[in-house]
């Protein structure tokens, strides 16, 4: 079946960087998302990664895709407090008519 | 602009009342979801529909309804309301079937 893992709260000190973690189930899924939720609002398309694809880099945000261990992350140099939000990875299977699979949301703290 | 509208933006509601939640969007996408995001689950989804008078169930489909008369709106109906639907639903669409899904601000909705 499908099902997407993240850890849930990650704690940083502003200027170093982030990592958040996540696995998926479904070698199939054709893209893999990242998306940002601030507080009291909706989400938020950060970066996206097709599957045939390793990394993707985007001004302070890396994707790492490693298809073999079906482990996808996301880097975000020199975290700003403004980064603080809870961030989702998220899937498409192959041919599901485009529905995201989404991971419970990693709550990423920032402080100064 | 073209924006993603979710109304009310908060509801409280009692145990068998009929709710219906409005979602409008001015992008002329074809495709629109619905999730509901509860604490430890991320967001799943509960319908969704790829065009006018189309409509196909998600993961938690029971005891909630959509109908799609135009492009612009997904209304969902909570047929009878019952406290595990007490959640925060979000609206999305998006232009093709895989890519990026536009969120709507949300709806918070409590049932009592």
């Amino acid at each position: 079946g499908e099902d997407v893992e993240q850890s849930l709260f990650l704690s940083v000190r502003e200027g170093d960087s982030s990592v958040i973690n996540c696995t998926y189930t479904d070698s199939s899924s054709t893209y893999l998302y990242w998306y940002k939720q601030e507080p009291g609002a909706g989400l938020q398309l950060l970066t996206y990664i097709f599957s045939n694809m390793d990394m993707k880099q985007d001004q302070r945000l890396t994707v790492l895709l490693n298809k073999k261990d079906k482990h996808l992350s996301l880097r975000i140099a020199d975290t700003q407090t403004g980064d603080s939000a809870i961030y989702f990875c998220a899937e498409t299977p192959y041919n599901q008519g485009g529905k995201l699979i989404f991971g419970q949301g990693t709550e990423l703290s920032v402080k100064p | 602009d073209a924006e993603i509208t979710q109304s009310p933006r908060h509801k409280i509601t009692e145990t068998g009342r009929q709710v219906t939640l409005a979602c409008h969007q001015t992008w002329n996408h074809n495709n629109m979801f619905w999730y509901r995001q509860d604490l430890g689950h991320g967001l799943r989804l509960i319908h969704y529909s790829y065009g006018v008078q189309d409509t196909n169930k998600g993961e938690v489909s029971d005891g909630y309804s959509v109908s799609r008369s135009n492009t612009e709106d997904l209304p969902l109906t909570l047929e009878s309301a019952a406290s595990s639907q007490t959640s925060v639903y979000f609206c999305a669409s998006s232009v093709g079937r895989e890519g990026e899904q536009f969120f709507g601000p949300g709806t918070r909705l409590t049932v009592l």
